[in-house]
């Protein structure tokens, strides 16, 4: 069975600040996205990754695929309050299409 | 881009009844469909792959007499969650893939809040 451990699940910060979210397997993805999700609300796709090593920025995010496309990262830059949200990385399983997503990571930045 | 709108956006209802959330593509056809639950400050958990024309294929745990799923067209499945009880409540999202390849990026639905009193 494929998982996705995404750290950390909750994440409280001040307006300003870096922070990293971490998704890591055991199992090889050909792709891993992400998704940031506001509440009562669905998942909006920010970014796919599909080569081992590929960086891929969006703004003040910046993404990035492992070497061995077992794991990603997201890192914020300056971090404002309209980044709150949960984010979720989520990796396709083999060839079904199946969506296998991390727990998810909570973010909050107060003003 | 693809837009997937599902209805109703919120529903209560009484324990026992039987409760029906539709998934529609809008722009594009979607030969597979997918539902999930999310619980609150969760993320979320794959039900089932929904199939136009054949049976879905449920996940482990998931109980296929109480959750009914209808793909009747290429771009509409169901969802019906049937006889519900209270710890049936939870956020339902639906997923659509606009193309053969399942490798393609999925198209999200805004949800569905489902209250059981």
């Amino acid at each position: 069975t494929q998982l996705l451990e995404q750290s950390p699940q909750f994440l409280s910060i001040q307006e300003g600040e870096n922070l990293t979210v971490y998704c890591n397997s055991s199992s090889v993805f050909s792709s891993l996205q992400w998704y940031r999700q506001e509440p009562g609300e669905g998942p909006v796709l920010l970014v796919t990754v599909v080569t081992g090593g590929e960086v891929k920025k969006l703004k003040r995010l910046t993404f990035q695929f492992g070497d061995a496309r077992k794991d990603s990262s997201l890192h914020i830059t300056a971090a404002q309050t309209g980044d709150t949200g949960l984010y979720l990385c989520a990796g396709i399983s083999g060839n079904t299409g199946k969506l296998i997503f991390g727990q998810g990571t909570t973010l909050q930045v107060k003003p | 881009g693809a837009v997937v709108s599902q209805h109703p956006s919120r529903v209560i209802c009484k324990s026992g009844t039987s409760v029906k959330i539709e998934c529609r593509s809008l722009d594009f056809q979607a030969t597979t469909m997918f539902w999930y639950r999310q619980f609150p400050k969760k993320s979320l958990m794959l039900m089932a792959t929904s199939n136009e024309g054949s049976k879905a294929t449920y996940e482990q745990g998931v109980e296929k007499d109480k959750f009914l799923i209808n793909h009747a067209s290429l771009t509409l499945s169901t969802l019906t969650v049937t006889s519900a009880h209270p710890e049936d409540s939870s956020f339902y999202i639906c997923s659509a893939n606009p193309g053969a390849n399942l490798q393609e990026t999925q198209y999200f639905g805004p949800g569905t809040r489902l209250l059981v009193l």
